[in-house]
């Protein structure tokens, strides 16, 4: 059973505007939390992390929200450009070790 | 700074045979985990060495799949014998350590597998 859940496959956003990708999981123990985003053909690439003790954490045009009574995080970019066009991935655990990965979420940004 | 590196980038190989999967995480780095991810659903977790050290290998399919990581640096992961289930791709990833601080994982850019 899927402990962290992608529940949007695709999404289509105008560039300039936000994007808003979603990410719920189940397991309370979660404590730490990443997103990821990948090319076709390339590793999944390290975007922005955050910790159980924080419930936002921003890196330029990177925003995430941890929402822990809700067990739900998302990830704002914005404004957001075509090369941000990627299938981003969000993982959580619960010792910073082993992490649980969602199915992903492709993103398109429309010039 | 390096990043994590792969080899093979590819590997196709016939059913029963054996492949071994080579992983060079960045360096300084004692923590190293690999990953999979079939037929594009999630990323899932093998196992996680520190140092050489195995320390959590919950992941693991079955007893066809043995990983090392001798001396502590690079590691190896060899499916033997492989199955037509074990296509997919192999990630291999390493963090400064977990906890609070540095538990970010870096990932290689992979190894697709394919048994026919």
């Amino acid at each position: 059973d899927q402990q962290v859940k992608q529940n949007s496959p695709s999404l289509s956003v105008q560039e300039g505007r936000i994007s808003i990708l979603n990410c719920d999981y189940t397991n309370s123990m979660f404590d730490y939390f990443l997103w990821y985003k990948k090319y076709p053909a390339e590793g999944p690439t390290f975007l922005i992390s955050i910790s159980s003790i924080k419930d936002k954490n921003e890196d330029g045009r990177f925003t995430v929200f941890l929402n822990k009574s809700a067990k739900h995080l998302s990830l704002h970019i914005v404004p957001s450009q075509p090369g941000d066009s990627a299938v981003y991935f969000c993982a959580a655990s619960a010792d910073g070790n082993q992490f649980y990965f969602g199915t992903g979420t492709s993103l398109t940004v429309i010039p | 700074e390096a990043g994590v590196t792969q080899f093979p980038s590819h590997s196709v190989i016939e059913k029963g045979q054996t492949v071994t999967l080579r992983c060079d995480p960045i360096s300084g780095h004692d923590n190293l985990y690999w990953y999979r991810r079939v037929m594009g659903k999630e990323i899932k977790f093998l196992l996680h060495f520190v140092k050489e050290s195995k320390q959590d290998e919950s992941g693991m399919p079955n007893n066809r799949f043995l990983a090392e990581r001798t001396g502590g640096t690079y590691s190896t992961l060899k499916v033997q014998p492989a199955e037509l289930e074990d296509s997919g791709v192999y990630f291999c990833a390493s963090s400064q350590g977990g906890g609070i601080v540095g538990y970010e994982q870096y990932f290689g850019p992979g190894t697709r597998l394919t048994v026919t």
